[in-house]
């Protein structure tokens, strides 16, 4: 399995709801990331993991918080959010996080649209 | 940190034509460089990267070439055609791993 799956591929939820996003990838990858993007722009980086452990945190708020339960499975987990959140979530992984010369493989997205 | 300049933002170009996208980065340390295609709605696909002890690589219609000194890197695409409109994020790896993408150009190609 050569490939960064999500899901959902599509979210609407209101600023009351609790949901959460799911990536998933098998190539033993070591390094798991999440992004933010807005139509056009640059993905942004949110979070990384490193060897399942949280190891940069982007200034995001705390209304987004991920979880890595093990090395193939990354979330994160939306509370509150705001209608600026709409966004696409893009997860992605590299194969050590040691290595400065690191191809990055991106998922599908979650398109989140927030009401 | 690393920062990452990109131009044109946007580029039009006849069916055939070559297109040249072209990124400045900031840290002197930063050893490796991807380019990434990103159809509307879709995932941002690596299309061709460069190291620094390279200073030109080309696969196909695509090549790269990187000037270490100036700290410049260039996307080039040969014989446009119209499915290589898309939108073009260059993209620099700095010492701790990190990827700095730059703004983007958003890319027709007019048949």
């Amino acid at each position: 399995d050569t490939e960064v799956t999500q899901t959902p591929k599509h979210l609407v939820m209101g600023m009351t709801n609790k949901k959460s996003l799911k990536c998933e990838q098998h190539m033993g990858h070591r390094a798991m990331y999440w992004y933010k993007q807005k139509a056009k722009k640059p993905p942004e980086l949110m979070f990384v993991y490193s060897y399942e452990k949280l190891s940069i945190n982007e200034s995001v708020p705390s209304r987004f918080s991920p979880e890595c339960p093990n090395s193939s499975l990354l979330n994160l987990h939306l509370h509150a959010l705001q209608p600026e959140d709409s966004a696409l979530y893009l997860c992605a992984s590299s194969h050590d996080p040691g290595l400065a010369t690191n191809e990055q493989f991106f998922g599908p997205g979650t398109r989140l649209t927030v009401l | 940190g690393e920062n990452v300049e990109q131009h044109p933002s946007t580029l039009s170009v006849q069916e055939g034509d070559s297109a040249v996208i072209k990124c400045t980065y900031s840290d002197s340390a930063s050893n490796y460089f991807p380019w990434y295609k990103q159809e509307l709605g879709k995932r941002p696909q690596l299309i061709i990267d460069i190291r620094s002890n390279v200073g030109e690589k080309k696969d196909q219609r695509i090549a790269v070439t990187l000037n270490k000194t100036a700290k410049h890197f260039s996307l080039h695409i040969t014989e446009t055609q119209p499915e290589d409109s898309a939108v073009y994020f260059c993209a620099a790896i700095s010492e701790d791993n990190q990827f700095y993408f730059g703004t983007g150009t958003s890319l027709t190609v007019i048949p």
